[in-house]
């Protein structure tokens, strides 16, 4: 089993429309969550950091849920622009800085 | 500001051969990481460098694979000899030393193809 799962996708959806992407992870000791948005033949970027407590930036919300240790994102009212692949990453406790990532999720937004 | 400068961007090699890749991080990012990418995969790390420290290269192929980074700022990846393998989106990242959530900050990447 990987360490962190993401829904296989792709996922193709209108305009508009709101989709949610699920991310597991494996190591409970787990401790700073990310989305990153890569696009085609381009480098990740980070999207955005999930707080414990849930976090909304503009049409993006991440939550966190550690008792069933899955991260997700939600996308509302999406763009074209937001069609790219999703990857998770998990970093874990102790002085490890490196991320650990899923194998991303492709979303294509259709006009 | 700059980013994280990679170059090649493109490398077309034969089996076989040696390759190199080079980096060079956002200036005072003090962390910087090799990773790899195959297609339809997330970034695999290879090897983490605190200054010019390699921190962790557990999963670095050492019968073929190294890295240095000298002077603690650029750093290269090599890979000799080269396998079909190999081939994959070689990803340079950079982060300040400071914080467990210090962001990543990944370069544009080394597109490596192994004939």
């Amino acid at each position: 089993r990987k360490e962190v799962e993401q829904d296989p996708g792709p996922f193709n959806v209108p305009e508009g429309a709101t989709v949610a992407f699920n991310c597991t992870y494996s190591n409970s000791a787990s401790q700073s969550f990310f989305w990153y948005r890569q696009d085609c033949r381009k480098e990740p970027k980070l999207l955005m950091s999930v707080y414990s407590s849930g976090n909304e930036d503009g049409r993006f919300t991440a939550q966190l849920n550690r008792a069933s240790q899955y991260i997700s994102l939600l996308i509302r009212d999406s763009k074209l622009s937001d069609s790219a692949t999703y990857l998770c990453a998990v970093r874990y406790g102790g002085s490890a800085r490196q991320l650990t990532f899923g194998s991303g999720t492709q979303l294509t937004v259709l006009p | 500001e700059a980013g994280v400068v990679q170059s090649p961007r493109y490398k077309i090699i034969e089996k076989k051969q040696p390759v190199a890749f080079w980096c060079n991080p956002i200036s005072g990012h003090n962390t910087l990481y090799w990773y790899l990418q195959n297609l339809g995969q997330g970034p695999e790390l290879l090897i983490r460098y605190e200054n010019e420290e390699a921190v962790d290269d557990s999963q670095l192929p050492k019968d073929r694979f190294s890295a240095e980074r000298l002077k603690g700022v650029d750093s290269t990846l090599k890979i000799q000899p080269a396998e079909l393998g190999d081939s994959a989106v070689y990803l340079c990242a950079s982060s300040p030393t400071s914080g467990r959530a210090a962001e990543q900050f990944f370069g544009p990447g080394t597109r490596l193809t192994v004939l």
